[in-house]
């Protein structure tokens, strides 16, 4: 059973340019989330993609959108690449447990890495 | 301010020692989440705890939870080469469901020594 499953694994781009990594979730899972970390930092969430539609966002500016297709795999796109966009970028997804007091253990892929040169 | 703090940072051990890794919320947590990460590649999930006073235990790692739901611990008895890596904890505010997401502390550094 596959885990979770991203491309590239390593990318080198400069700034002002952009980027799109892609992520294919576990099987069974509807839910994919986005997260970025930088070196010596934990992951930072980015942004939830649930039904095709964003349904969460952390602090991250507008430069940094995604999708979800019908298939519940997933894009990110950062737009205007700058140096500080720099950092490991991780897929995790889930199977959304509408309950409040669910719990959802999120499967993180191996990420990208991003150089902004 | 971090909403996560982890401490040590790093530490180094010799095989065979024992080791606790500390996890401090200022707030309430959901849910607390240990995940384990090689350098550079993606994180493993250990355990979660959900409870006040809250244990588990897998192989040689035990992870508590306090009563208050603001502290956790996860204990490494007769460490191994194998138990190196970058140890996260991951809370969950939210309670769950659709809004669901993990706010991570920024990680210990294991190096264990044969």
């Amino acid at each position: 059973d596959a885990g979770v499953t991203q491309s590239p694994t390593h990318l080198i781009k400069t700034r002002g340019q952009q980027v799109t990594l892609r992520c294919s979730p576990k099987s069974g899972h509807d839910t994919v989330s986005w997260y970025q970390q930088a070196l010596g930092q934990g992951p930072q969430f980015i942004f939830q993609y649930y039904e095709e539609e964003e349904r969460q966002r952390g602090n991250f500016p507008d430069r940094f959108s995604g999708h979800q297709f019908p298939n519940y795999s997933s894009e990110l796109n950062v737009n205007a690449l700058l140096l500080g966009d720099s950092a490991l970028y991780l897929c995790a997804s889930s199977f959304l447990d509408r309950r409040a007091s669910g719990a959802n253990v999120l499967t993180f892929g191996a990420g990208s890495r991003l150089t902004v040169l | 301010s971090q909403e996560l703090e982890q401490s040590p940072q790093s530490l180094i051990v010799q095989e065979g020692k024992n080791l606790t890794i500390n996890c401090t919320s200022s707030k309430t947590l959901y849910g607390l989440y240990w995940y384990k990460q090689k350098y550079g590649e993606g994180l493993i999930f250990l355990m979660m705890l959900q409870k006040g006073g809250e244990e588990k235990s897998h192989e040689k790692i035990t992870a508590k939870l306090d009563e208050k739901k603001q502290q956790s611990s996860l204990h490494i008895t007769a460490s191994q080469p194998s138990h190196a890596g970058i140890y996260l904890c991951g809370a969950d505010r939210s309670g769950g469901g659709s809004n669901y997401k993990l706010t991570f502390g920024k990680g210990t550094l294991l190096t264990v020594n044969p």
